[in-house]
């Protein structure tokens, strides 16, 4: 079955304490990208992934960083998290870049950090 | 700059009745425009995109949209609600430098009264 698989699905976590969220696709999709959904703001992205070893800032990178070193995998990591991070986070892929082709989302991480 | 406006946080309308959901685009460029929703505790499904083919666009579960450059909107609209309707729907507009990066709406929450 195609999918995007998001791990954890559900994550509560002190200020300061690393954690990595894991995003991984089976179809073979070039583009990734990672979202963060609150209330009243709908989703806004952090980072973005054309292809492997290539990644750039969305709105909203403060605080995260990413890494694309294969394909199907694209981790988002919190390397001191904060209260302010506390939010809804979805992983989402497609085919090629240069074409509005469809995204397909995970099913989201709900991250708590007190 | 690109960005959507859903003129909308909450629709509610009875089961059986139309459903009409807005939302105003701002692109410097001819737009890809999409409508995504988002069942409770569930990631995002596509419904329906525009790619500069035909101004009214059809999407899934009988659901349509129609481009108005002139307007700048693209409106959803359903000719009778069902209780599965009942959900977060998200316009979206994608970016001019890379088409896979996607600029969100802040979300209209449909209720279907039954």
């Amino acid at each position: 079955e195609a999918q995007v698989t998001q791990n954890p699905r559900y994550l509560i976590t002190v200020t300061g304490k690393k954690l990595t969220v894991t995003c991984s696709q089976n179809m073979n999709h070039e583009y990734m990208s990672w979202y963060r959904q609150d209330p009243g703001l709908g989703l806004r992205q952090i980072y973005y992934s054309m292809n492997v070893e290539v990644t750039d800032k969305g709105d909203v990178p403060e605080g995260y960083k990413v890494s694309r070193k294969e394909k199907r995998n694209f981790p988002l990591i919190l390397e001191s998290p904060s209260p302010n991070q506390t939010s809804l986070y979805f992983c989402a892929s497609s085919y090629e870049t240069g074409a509005p082709y469809e995204q397909y989302f995970g099913p989201g991480t709900r991250l708590t950090v007190t | 700059a690109q960005s959507v406006t859903q003129l909308d946080s909450h629709v509610s309308v009875s089961e059986g009745t139309p459903v009409l959901l807005r939302c105003n685009y701002s692109s410097s460029y001819s737009p890809s425009l999409f409508w995504y929703v988002q069942h409770p505790n569930k990631g995002l499904q596509l419904l329906l995109k525009y790619t500069s083919a035909a101004t009214l666009v059809k999407g899934i579960n009988g659901f349509e949209a129609e481009f108005k450059k002139s307007e700048t909107s693209f409106h959803l609209t359903k000719p009778s609600a069902h209780m599965s309707d009942a959900a977060e729907y998200f316009c979206v507009v994608s970016d001019e430098a890379g088409a896979n990066n996607l600029f969100f709406g802040t979300g209209t929450r449909l209720t279907v009264i039954p």
